[in-house]
Protein backbone atom coordinates (compact mmCIF):
# COMPACT_ATOMS: atom_id res chain seq x y z
CA UNK A 1 0.00 0.00 0.00
CA UNK A 2 0.72 3.37 -0.30
CA UNK A 3 2.30 5.24 3.10
CA UNK A 4 1.33 8.61 3.46
CA UNK A 5 4.53 10.57 5.60
CA UNK A 6 3.22 14.30 6.63
CA UNK A 7 5.46 16.67 8.10
CA UNK A 8 6.11 18.54 10.46
CA UNK A 9 3.81 16.18 13.26
CA UNK A 10 3.51 19.35 15.22
CA UNK A 11 3.39 23.35 13.74
CA UNK A 12 3.23 25.98 15.88
CA UNK A 13 1.94 29.57 14.80
CA UNK A 14 0.65 32.70 15.69
CA UNK A 15 -2.41 33.71 14.46
CA UNK A 16 -2.36 35.65 10.62
CA UNK A 17 0.67 33.87 10.04
CA UNK A 18 1.40 31.74 7.34
CA UNK A 19 1.20 27.64 7.75
CA UNK A 20 2.74 25.28 5.47
CA UNK A 21 2.31 21.51 5.81
CA UNK A 22 3.78 18.77 3.45
CA UNK A 23 2.51 15.35 2.26
CA UNK A 24 4.79 12.93 1.29
CA UNK A 25 3.68 9.65 -1.11
CA UNK A 26 5.53 6.50 -0.93
CA UNK A 27 5.11 6.17 -4.88
CA UNK A 28 3.19 8.61 -7.40
CA UNK A 29 -0.68 9.40 -7.05
CA UNK A 30 -0.56 11.82 -9.70
CA UNK A 31 -2.66 14.45 -8.38
CA UNK A 32 -5.16 12.09 -6.33
CA UNK A 33 -4.44 13.76 -3.45
CA UNK A 34 -6.73 15.26 -0.93
CA UNK A 35 -6.27 17.00 2.48
CA UNK A 36 -8.84 17.56 5.72
CA UNK A 37 -9.08 19.47 8.81
CA UNK A 38 -10.44 17.78 11.85
CA UNK A 39 -10.58 19.45 15.36
CA UNK A 40 -11.50 17.40 17.89
CA UNK A 41 -14.53 15.48 18.75
CA UNK A 42 -15.35 16.07 15.24
CA UNK A 43 -15.38 14.34 12.10
CA UNK A 44 -13.22 15.34 9.63
CA UNK A 45 -14.17 17.94 6.76
CA UNK A 46 -12.84 17.80 3.08
CA UNK A 47 -10.43 20.96 2.10
CA UNK A 48 -9.15 20.28 -1.20
CA UNK A 49 -9.07 17.15 -3.68
CA UNK A 50 -7.38 16.30 -6.79
CA UNK A 51 -4.35 18.31 -5.27
CA UNK A 52 -5.97 22.14 -5.39
CA UNK A 53 -9.32 22.46 -5.97
CA UNK A 54 -11.18 23.56 -2.85
CA UNK A 55 -14.10 21.71 -1.74
CA UNK A 56 -17.28 24.02 -1.69
CA UNK A 57 -17.10 26.59 1.17
CA UNK A 58 -13.52 26.44 1.38
CA UNK A 59 -11.88 29.66 2.48
CA UNK A 60 -9.58 30.82 -0.14
CA UNK A 61 -6.65 31.12 2.65
CA UNK A 62 -6.41 27.18 2.10
CA UNK A 63 -4.42 26.59 -0.89
CA UNK A 64 -3.00 22.96 -1.89
CA UNK A 65 -0.07 22.34 -4.34
CA UNK A 66 2.06 19.54 -5.65
CA UNK A 67 1.61 16.42 -7.67
CA UNK A 68 3.59 13.15 -8.02
CA UNK A 69 4.63 12.67 -4.48
CA UNK A 70 5.51 15.80 -3.04
CA UNK A 71 2.67 17.84 -1.71
CA UNK A 72 1.58 21.19 0.34
CA UNK A 73 -1.34 22.55 1.97
CA UNK A 74 -0.90 26.38 2.63
CA UNK A 75 -2.77 28.43 5.02
CA UNK A 76 -2.21 32.18 3.85
CA UNK A 77 -3.24 33.87 7.42
CA UNK A 78 -4.08 31.29 10.27
CA UNK A 79 -7.48 32.28 12.11
CA UNK A 80 -8.05 31.30 15.40
CA UNK A 81 -10.65 28.48 13.56
CA UNK A 82 -7.75 26.64 11.38
CA UNK A 83 -6.10 25.61 14.25
CA UNK A 84 -6.59 21.29 14.34
CA UNK A 85 -5.08 18.72 12.62
CA UNK A 86 -4.66 18.44 8.87
CA UNK A 87 -4.92 14.84 6.87
CA UNK A 88 -3.48 14.20 3.81
CA UNK A 89 -4.86 11.21 1.43
CA UNK A 90 -4.07 9.35 -1.38
CA UNK A 91 -6.98 7.98 -3.50
CA UNK A 92 -4.90 6.56 -6.19
CA UNK A 93 -4.45 3.47 -5.81
CA UNK A 94 -6.61 1.34 -2.78
CA UNK A 95 -6.55 1.07 -0.19
CA UNK A 96 -6.99 4.94 -0.02
CA UNK A 97 -4.14 5.89 3.02
CA UNK A 98 -4.05 8.71 5.28
CA UNK A 99 -1.18 10.32 6.32
CA UNK A 100 -0.35 10.42 10.20
CA UNK A 101 -1.92 13.75 10.74
CA UNK A 102 -0.33 17.29 11.53
CA UNK A 103 -1.14 19.16 14.41
CA UNK A 104 -1.39 23.13 13.89
CA UNK A 105 -1.16 24.81 17.26
CA UNK A 106 -1.16 28.23 18.50
CA UNK A 107 2.22 29.79 19.30
CA UNK B 1 -27.17 15.08 6.53
CA UNK B 2 -25.45 11.33 7.53
CA UNK B 3 -26.70 9.70 10.69
CA UNK B 4 -24.88 6.65 12.22
CA UNK B 5 -26.43 4.51 15.05
CA UNK B 6 -25.13 0.67 15.94
CA UNK B 7 -22.18 1.54 17.60
CA UNK B 8 -21.52 0.31 21.52
CA UNK B 9 -19.46 -2.29 23.49
CA UNK B 10 -19.02 -5.89 22.51
CA UNK B 11 -16.58 -8.36 23.35
CA UNK B 12 -14.09 -9.80 21.39
CA UNK B 13 -15.13 -12.26 18.81
CA UNK B 14 -18.58 -10.55 18.58
CA UNK B 15 -20.11 -8.80 16.18
CA UNK B 16 -21.79 -5.20 15.39
CA UNK B 17 -24.35 -3.96 12.64
CA UNK B 18 -23.48 0.20 11.90
CA UNK B 19 -25.85 1.92 10.34
CA UNK B 20 -25.96 5.16 7.84
CA UNK B 21 -29.31 6.85 7.51
CA UNK B 22 -28.99 9.42 4.89
CA UNK B 23 -31.58 12.58 3.77
CA UNK B 24 -31.24 14.91 1.33
CA UNK B 25 -29.52 12.45 -1.56
CA UNK B 26 -29.64 9.10 -3.15
CA UNK B 27 -27.03 7.13 -1.32
CA UNK B 28 -27.58 4.64 -4.84
CA UNK B 29 -26.07 7.74 -6.73
CA UNK B 30 -23.18 8.30 -4.25
CA UNK B 31 -19.67 6.29 -2.71
CA UNK B 32 -20.30 5.61 0.27
CA UNK B 33 -17.86 4.84 2.91
CA UNK B 34 -17.21 3.92 6.39
CA UNK B 35 -13.22 5.70 7.87
CA UNK B 36 -12.27 4.63 11.23
CA UNK B 37 -10.43 6.52 13.91
CA UNK B 38 -8.65 4.58 16.49
CA UNK B 39 -8.49 6.62 19.91
CA UNK B 40 -5.92 9.40 19.36
CA UNK B 41 -4.72 8.17 16.18
CA UNK B 42 -5.02 8.56 12.61
CA UNK B 43 -8.09 7.76 9.91
CA UNK B 44 -8.41 4.23 7.88
CA UNK B 45 -10.74 4.17 4.94
CA UNK B 46 -12.37 0.73 6.13
CA UNK B 47 -15.36 -0.07 3.04
CA UNK B 48 -16.33 1.62 -0.03
CA UNK B 49 -19.46 0.90 -1.93
CA UNK B 50 -20.10 3.07 -4.84
CA UNK B 51 -22.45 3.49 -7.13
CA UNK B 52 -21.30 0.98 -9.64
CA UNK B 53 -21.92 -1.46 -6.83
CA UNK B 54 -17.93 -2.04 -6.61
CA UNK B 55 -17.19 -2.88 -3.10
CA UNK B 56 -13.64 -2.68 -1.22
CA UNK B 57 -11.98 -3.30 1.87
CA UNK B 58 -9.11 -2.68 4.10
CA UNK B 59 -6.84 -5.87 4.40
CA UNK B 60 -8.00 -5.56 8.55
CA UNK B 61 -11.74 -5.91 7.00
CA UNK B 62 -11.46 -8.23 4.57
CA UNK B 63 -13.62 -11.28 5.57
CA UNK B 64 -14.74 -9.97 8.48
CA UNK B 65 -17.09 -6.83 7.63
CA UNK B 66 -19.49 -6.62 5.25
CA UNK B 67 -20.91 -3.03 3.74
CA UNK B 68 -24.35 -2.76 2.13
CA UNK B 69 -26.53 -0.77 1.23
CA UNK B 70 -30.87 -0.46 1.69
CA UNK B 71 -31.95 1.51 -1.38
CA UNK B 72 -35.46 1.38 0.45
CA UNK B 73 -34.31 3.13 3.62
CA UNK B 74 -31.73 4.75 1.92
CA UNK B 75 -29.02 3.70 4.42
CA UNK B 76 -25.93 1.99 4.24
CA UNK B 77 -24.51 -0.43 6.70
CA UNK B 78 -21.50 -1.89 7.88
CA UNK B 79 -22.05 -5.71 9.60
CA UNK B 80 -18.50 -5.93 11.47
CA UNK B 81 -17.76 -9.81 12.68
CA UNK B 82 -15.19 -11.25 14.51
CA UNK B 83 -14.91 -8.08 16.22
CA UNK B 84 -11.04 -7.88 17.82
CA UNK B 85 -10.00 -5.45 20.81
CA UNK B 86 -7.91 -3.53 17.69
CA UNK B 87 -11.64 -2.36 15.62
CA UNK B 88 -12.05 0.00 18.63
CA UNK B 89 -12.45 3.24 16.90
CA UNK B 90 -14.99 5.80 16.13
CA UNK B 91 -16.57 4.65 12.70
CA UNK B 92 -17.75 7.54 10.64
CA UNK B 93 -20.17 7.09 7.18
CA UNK B 94 -19.40 9.23 4.75
CA UNK B 95 -20.19 10.12 0.88
CA UNK B 96 -19.40 11.85 -1.95
CA UNK B 97 -20.20 11.96 -5.82
CA UNK B 98 -16.71 10.53 -6.18
CA UNK B 99 -13.82 10.09 -3.94
CA UNK B 100 -12.96 11.83 -1.43
CA UNK B 101 -15.95 12.03 0.26
CA UNK B 102 -16.76 15.20 1.33
CA UNK B 103 -19.88 14.85 3.70
CA UNK B 104 -19.20 13.04 6.77
CA UNK B 105 -21.67 11.98 9.76
CA UNK B 106 -20.77 12.54 13.31
CA UNK B 107 -19.71 9.27 13.98
CA UNK B 108 -20.35 6.20 16.36
CA UNK B 109 -18.00 4.40 18.82
CA UNK B 110 -17.27 1.27 18.90
CA UNK B 111 -15.44 -0.29 21.60
CA UNK B 112 -14.10 -4.10 21.66
CA UNK B 113 -13.41 -5.30 25.03
CA UNK B 114 -13.75 -7.99 27.74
Amino acid sequence: EIVMTQSPDTLSVSPGERATLSCRASQRVNSALAWYQQKPGLAPRLLIYTASTRARGVPARFSGSGSGTEFTLTISSLQSEDFAVYYCQQLHEWPWTFGQGTKVEIK
Amino acid sequence: QLVESGGGLVQPGGSLRLSCAASGFVVGDSYMYWVRQAPGKGLECVSVLDRNDIIRYADSARDRFIISRDDSKNTVYLQMNGLRVDDTAVYFCARGAGPPPGEWGQGTPVIVSS
